[in-house]
């Protein structure tokens, strides 16, 4: 069966620190890939998302970035984090074909 | 463009009545329609999908949904609420010629004992 990995599940960094995320997915391959943002509990914003290894698609222009180096391999990042950046990451994917998307456990971000 | 709409950010019940769970969306095509849980500081659990056919879809833990293509809603049901029903629920809507998903702003569930 596939399962979805992220990590680390909490973090606490301060302004103008360096972002590493990740995401793996096992079980599968070729997956879509997806890295939402959920502030305050709330509703969903799709930040990116990935159809192959080195494709990725930015919904919304922001300070993160991210990379897909394997298949099954997702990475947010930032370069200088900003108090705005603090909230719960989720990385979702979905089969190919396929068109409901499963989601990670998430990472909670905190920046001070 | 797509877009979902949970008009009631809350909904409180009584375990043992039944559950609803609005949510209406607009597409410019053909819907694909989903709703996911998301208990406290976890990720989304997908609970069901409609994609055609049959407009009453069944999913987990007893929920189901039904598709109105008239009146563009995909309200979540359950006949009989547990306690344990308590939690954050998403709508969520794909154009069937995009793979993006777009969620509702989600309706916070709490079913008292």
């Amino acid at each position: 069966s596939q399962t979805i990995h992220q990590w680390p599940a909490t973090l606490v960094q301060p302004v103008g620190s360096p972002l590493s995320l990740e995401c793996t997915v096992e079980g599968t391959s070729n997956p879509n890939l997806y890295w939402y943002r959920q502030a305050a509990g709330r509703g969903l914003q799709l930040l990116f998302y990935s159809v192959g290894i080195g494709q990725i698609s930015s919904e919304v222009p922001q300070n993160l970035s991210a990379s897909r180096p394997q298949d099954r391999q997702f990475i947010l990042s930032s370069k200088k984090l900003l108090l705005s950046d603090s909230g719960f990451y989720l990385c979702a994917w979905s089969p190919t074909g396929e068109v409901e998307q499963f989601f990670g456990p998430g990472t909670r971000l905190t920046v001070l | 463009a797509q877009s979902v709409a949970q008009p009631e950010d809350q909904v409180n019940v009584a375990e043992g009545n039944p559950l609803t769970v609005k949510c209406t969306y607009s597409v410019s095509g053909n819907p694909y329609l989903f709703w996911y849980v998301q208990y406290p500081n976890r990720g989304l659990q997908f609970l069901l999908k409609y994609i055609t056919g049959d407009n009453l879809v069944k999913g987990s833990y007893g929920f189901e949904a039904e598709f109105n293509k008239s009146q563009t809603s995909f309200h979540l049901k359950k006949p009989s609420a547990l306690v344990s029903d308590s939690a954050l629920y998403f709508c969520a809507v794909r154009d069937i010629d995009d793979y993006k998903l777009s969620f509702g702003a989600g309706t916070t569930v709490t079913v008292r004992a």
